[in-house]
Order: C-alpha cells, then structure tokens, then sequence
C-alpha cells in the first residue's frame, strides 16, 4: 500500500465548475501537510499547506482531518488554467508525494 | 531571484555510459533534494543534503548512483552505468532554514537511456 493514496483520475470538468480532490497518508507521524500543483512536463510547484482548521486562498480549499488521516482540495469556479496535475504531500521529515490526481478544466 | 538551475535539461545516452546531472540550489537555502519522477513510480525522493551534508540516501535505487554536494551552491547526481530502467525526469528541489517545509523545485533533467 502507498503510504500516500490519491485517485488518479482524470477528472474532467466545464468551467465554472466545483471539484474536490481526496487523498489519504498511512503515516500517523506525518507532521505536515501540502498540495502541490504540477502543470504538463513542468516541474511540481507549492500550491497550499493544509491545515487541521482547514484554509482558504481564493477559490482553494484545502481541509485536514487528522483522526481520517485524510486530506482535501476543493476548487470552485474551476479555470481553464486549472488544469494541472494536483499532488497530495505529507512531510514526515521529508516530503512524501502522492501519485497526483489530473484534473482537466473544458471550455 | 533566479530558482533552481539544473542541467542538462534534456539528455539521451546509451546504456553503459556514465550520466551527470547538475543542480545549482537557490542561493541561501541550505537543504537540497534530488528526486526521480516516472508514470510509473511517480515523484520519489533519492537523496538529500542538509547544509551539504548526506542526510537519507535510502532513496538512492543501488550502488550505480551517487551524489555529491561539494559546497552549498552546486551538487551532482551521478549514474555509472546507466540503463534504459534509468530513463525518467530527475529534478532537484532546494528549501531554506527558515521554511522547511516549501521546497522549490528546478526544471528537471529529462533523462533517456537507450
């Protein structure tokens, strides 16, 4: 079992639409909590931390629930530009990826 | 600021050839990663150095790879011999003392071994 689990996807989805991602980690001694974004043959990119009160930058909202040991991302009012590939990452003294889950914005 | 520089961005070798990857850090931070990203493994951490010294290296897939972190602007990834199961992206990642936790990543060196 990968110690962190993300769908893979895709998820295809019109503009303007609302999208949450899932992911789940093994380790309960992870200590910290990211979603990174990675756009098609880029390098991957700090998009939030997580945090157990969850938090907001715009139209993300990333949410932790530690007692699940899991971990969400929601996108509202989904972009063109949001097509990318979303990293689910935990740090348990180095960073653990996710496979990523593709998320495809359509006009 | 400039980011993280890696070079080659692009290499195509043949198996039994030995490949150097370089990374120039961003300049103040003083941990430096080095990661391999492929379908079907995806991102996976090979090593690191914290103010130029080894850290985990239990990333590092066998004895044909090697890294070094001469000083705190410049290290290597080095595969002697390469073969093809070597083909990946490799990229090198830099995070300061300050933040830990945001790693900024370099292009990647997109590696082909036939």
């Amino acid at each position: 079992r990968k110690e962190v689990e993300q769908d893979p996807g895709p998820f295809n989805v019109p503009e303007g639409a609302t999208v949450a991602f899932n992911c789940t980690y093994s380790n309960s001694a992870s200590q910290s909590f990211f979603w990174y974004r990675q756009d098609c043959r880029k390098e991957p990119k700090l998009l939030m931390s997580v945090y157990s009160s969850g938090n907001e930058d715009g139209r993300f909202t990333a949410q932790l629930n530690r007692a699940s040991q899991y971990i969400s991302l929601l996108i509202r009012d989904s972009k063109l530009s949001d097509s990318a590939t979303y990293l689910c990452v935990v740090n348990r003294d180095k960073l653990v990826f996710g496979a990523g889950t593709i998320l495809r914005v359509k006009s | 600021d400039a980011g993280v520089i890696q070079s080659p961005r692009h290499e195509v070798t043949e198996m039994g050839q030995e490949v150097t990857l370089r990374c120039k850090p961003i300049s103040g931070h003083n941990s430096l990663f080095w990661y391999r990203q492929t379908m079907m493994r995806g991102l996976e951490l090979l090593i690191y150095f914290n103010n130029n010294v080894p850290i985990d290296d239990s990333g590092m897939p066998e004895d044909r790879f090697s890294a070094k972190m001469p000083n705190a602007s410049f290290s290597t990834l080095k595969i002697q011999p390469s073969e093809p199961r070597d083909s990946a992206v490799y990229f090198c990642a830099s995070s300061s003392r300050t933040d830990t936790d945001t790693q900024y990543f370099g292009p990647g060196t997109r590696l082909t071994v036939l």
